[in-house]
């Protein structure tokens, strides 16, 4: 079975604090991709990254970065000094067999 | 220029009314999407369409009728709306079915059925 566990309901963070945000997938199948999107109080669903399950490459892009780790089947997502503007509900994703499988998301709360 | 857009952004109706969401997409994409995010935030796929052809339908009531009149729009069409159908709908749309392309998502149709 597929699935997705976000374990972290909520965080709160001040300002300029790094925070990882924890995703662990389930699959049997060798070929897949994981994702994150960020889905700020406007509501709309944004797309992050996507990572295939071929690439254990870990990713930075500005102050966010992934941690894929196939060992323990888990893509993690840090800010590193976060900001107010990065407050939103996180969802990590696996896509397999046509289908996408989304965790529960985490809600970010950065405060000034 | 929305990419993808659904209309209306917010839907209030009474118990037992039968209400419609529109979806258009501007991408070209062949795939289109419904999904529904309770409150507790959970995303649960609806529908896919590819080309206008049903691909997926989960576990779905069948008060729940999408319709693809061409590979640019998927409509939702909703039967005797019950208190449990409060949420929010998202429609989406990718590239093609089986690519694992990213989703890309409209702004979501808030429906409150009272």
């Amino acid at each position: 079975a597929q699935k997705v566990t976000q374990a972290q309901t909520e965080i709160s963070v001040v300002e300029k604090e790094d925070v990882t945000l924890d995703c662990v997938y389930e699959t049997r199948d060798t070929t897949y991709y994981l994702f994150w999107y960020k889905q700020p109080p406007s509501g709309e669903l944004v797309f992050l990254i996507r990572r295939n399950s071929f690439d254990e490459q870990n990713e930075i892009s500005g102050r966010y970065s992934w941690n894929f780790q196939k060992s323990t089947s888990s893509f993690n997502f840090t800010i590193t000094a976060s900001q107010v503007v990065d407050s939103a509900v996180y969802f990590c994703a696996l896509y397999n067999f046509n289908k996408f499988y989304f965790g529960s998301g985490t809600k970010l709360n950065v405060k000034p | 220029d929305t990419a993808v857009s659904q209309t209306p952004k917010y839907l209030v109706t009474q118990m037992g009314n039968d209400k419609s969401i529109k979806c258009e997409q501007n991408l070209g994409h062949d795939t289109m999407y419904w999904y529904k995010q309770d409150s507790k935030k959970f995303l649960k796929i609806m529908f896919s369409y590819n080309n206008k052809e049903l691909i997926i339908n989960e576990t779905v009531p069948n008060r729940f009728s999408p319709k693809s009149p061409d590979k640019a729009h998927l409509n939702l069409h909703i039967n005797s709306l019950e208190l449990g159908d409060s949420a929010v709908y998202f429609c989406a749309s990718s590239l093609q079915t089986g690519s694992r392309e990213k989703l890309f998502f409209g702004s979501g149709t808030q429906l409150s059925v009272l």
